[in-house]
């Protein structure tokens, strides 16, 4: 099975200042067929269901704000929040969609200090 | 604009059965790509299953043997069969959907059911 790790656990950032979280795959994620990275990334709020962000690693799901951005090197993925809003307050969550069973990250929490 | 509604949750024995049923409008179960996520009570999303538009099949180890995903194409229904529970199956369980046959993200969420196993 894939595992898959974030970091921090937890991080508090200021208003419009940047927000970044990390993800490892313990093994590619990378289908050499298409190129594509199968990671997604997801936001929760508190008493709601997970709200898709991100897929393909750095595709942004339409109506999500362009101040979420995905990035990787390897099996290394980020997720930044260019400018923090207090809409941001959440849980990210990572997950491969490469080879079943289709793991999730632990989960990061985002706070404004 | 898409939808999809769990139900079927609720408080059951350890060692019983509950069948989750998940209903979808303005997108079609058959044709897509179906999974089962579930999160325990204060803790993280763990993957539970999928149903590909191929009809394969995967199971977390977790329920695997325990655990039964299928379709209803004509009621455009999800459904999620969970036998021999155990309380370490007690979550909310969500119901999600990606775009295409197999191997996508998921793009669509429902509110989720609660499942307490609980004597």
């Amino acid at each position: 099975d894939i595992v898959m790790t974030q970091s921090p656990d937890s991080l508090a950032v200021s208003l419009g200042e940047r927000a970044t979280i990390n993800c490892k795959s313990s093994q590619s994620v990378l289908y050499s067929s298409n190129n594509k990275n199968y990671l997604a990334w997801y936001q929760q709020k508190p008493g709601q269901p997970p709200k898709l962000l991100i897929y393909w690693a750095s595709t942004r799901e339409s109506g999500v704000p362009d101040r979420f951005s995905g990035s990787e090197s390897g099996t290394d993925f980020t997720l930044t929040i260019s400018s923090l809003q207090a809409e941001d307050v959440a849980v990210y969550y990572c997950q491969q969609y490469y080879s079943p069973p289709f793991t999730f990250g632990p989960g990061t929490k985002v706070d404004i200090k | 604009e898409v939808q999809l509604v769990e139900s079927g949750g609720g408080l059951v024995q350890p060692g019983g059965s509950l069948r989750l049923s998940c209903a979808a409008s303005g997108f079609t179960v058959s044709s897509n790509y179906m999974s089962w996520v579930r999160q325990a009570p204060g803790r993280g999303l763990e993957w539970v299953s999928v149903l590909y538009s191929t009809g394969t099949t995967y199971y977390a180890d977790s329920v695997k043997g325990r655990f039964v995903i299928s379709r209803d194409n004509s009621k455009n229904i999800l459904s999620l069969q969970m036998n021999i529970l155990r309380a370490e199956d007690t979550a909310v369980y969500y119901c999600a959907g990606g775009i295409g046959t197999a191997g996508t993200s998921l793009h669509y969420w429902g509110q989720g059911t609660l499942v307490t196993v609980s004597s």
